[in-house]
């Protein structure tokens, strides 16, 4: 079962900044947190990962809360091609560990 | 960087065939190396993880089994396909950093 709950579903214009939220209140320790994005009829793209401390990548930001339990990415220019399924993932750090999807959230950009 | 073949990109089979999705790598050593399926509107799931040549690991039962002759090399098999089999089929691997995964463009099987 995936350990993260996400809205099903989520509209944001385009140009604006999109914040997609999970709540990941049973992560452990020793476990990232992983974002992925799939443009239907695609394989899963990754996108940007963190263990404690906000990360930032070209794609996207990641806010981890201090005590882990939620995070939220933040796409800062949303645009038409944004429009996707976000997966957020809790993993194990170790080598080759196992990623377990929920649902995720449908983000639509609309102009 | 890290490249991901996979193939057919689309299968239609009849019930009762055999099946054989190819998948390899490029640009990485010593992967761990997954199939994943993806129902019509559903999420990811995923079938079976392997660490190295010759180990595998079935997640969930079905009629589907996996073989990785090769360090790169990963292959989805089924001797009787099953209506139930239909999906979007998608190999991933670990990357050059070990803790993330990437996937392929995947193949769309449809049983008929």
């Amino acid at each position: 079962d995936a350990k993260t709950t996400q809205p099903p579903s989520m509209d944001c214009a385009e140009g604006r900044a999109a914040n997609l939220p999970c709540n990941h209140s049973t992560i452990s320790g020793n476990e990232y947190v992983y974002w992925y994005r799939q443009i239907h009829s695609q394989g899963p793209q990754y996108i940007i990962h963190g263990l404690k401390n906000n990360e930032t990548n070209e794609m996207a930001s990641l806010i981890i809360t201090e005590d882990r339990k939620s995070s939220t990415l933040i796409l800062p220019h949303a645009t038409l091609r944004d429009t996707a399924v976000y997966y957020c993932i809790v993993s194990p750090m170790e080598y080759g560990n196992k990623l377990v999807f929920g649902a995720g959230t449908i983000l639509r950009v609309k102009s | 960087s890290q490249t991901i073949h996979q193939w057919p990109a689309t299968l239609v089979q009849p019930v009762g065939s055999p099946l054989s999705l190819e998948c390899t790598v490029e640009g990485t050593s010593n992967p761990n190396l997954y199939w994943y399926r993806q129902a019509a509107g559903r999420g990811l799931q995923l079938l079976f993880y392997s660490i190295g040549i010759d180990q595998i690991s079935s997640e969930v039962p079905q009629n589907l089994s996996a073989s990785r002759p090769q360090d790169r090399q990963f292959i989805l098999s089924s001797k009787k396909l099953l209506l139930s089999d239909s999906g979007f089929y998608l190999c991933a691997s670990t990357g050059t950093s070990g803790n993330t995964i990437y996937f392929g463009e995947g193949s769309w099987l449809t049983v008929v």
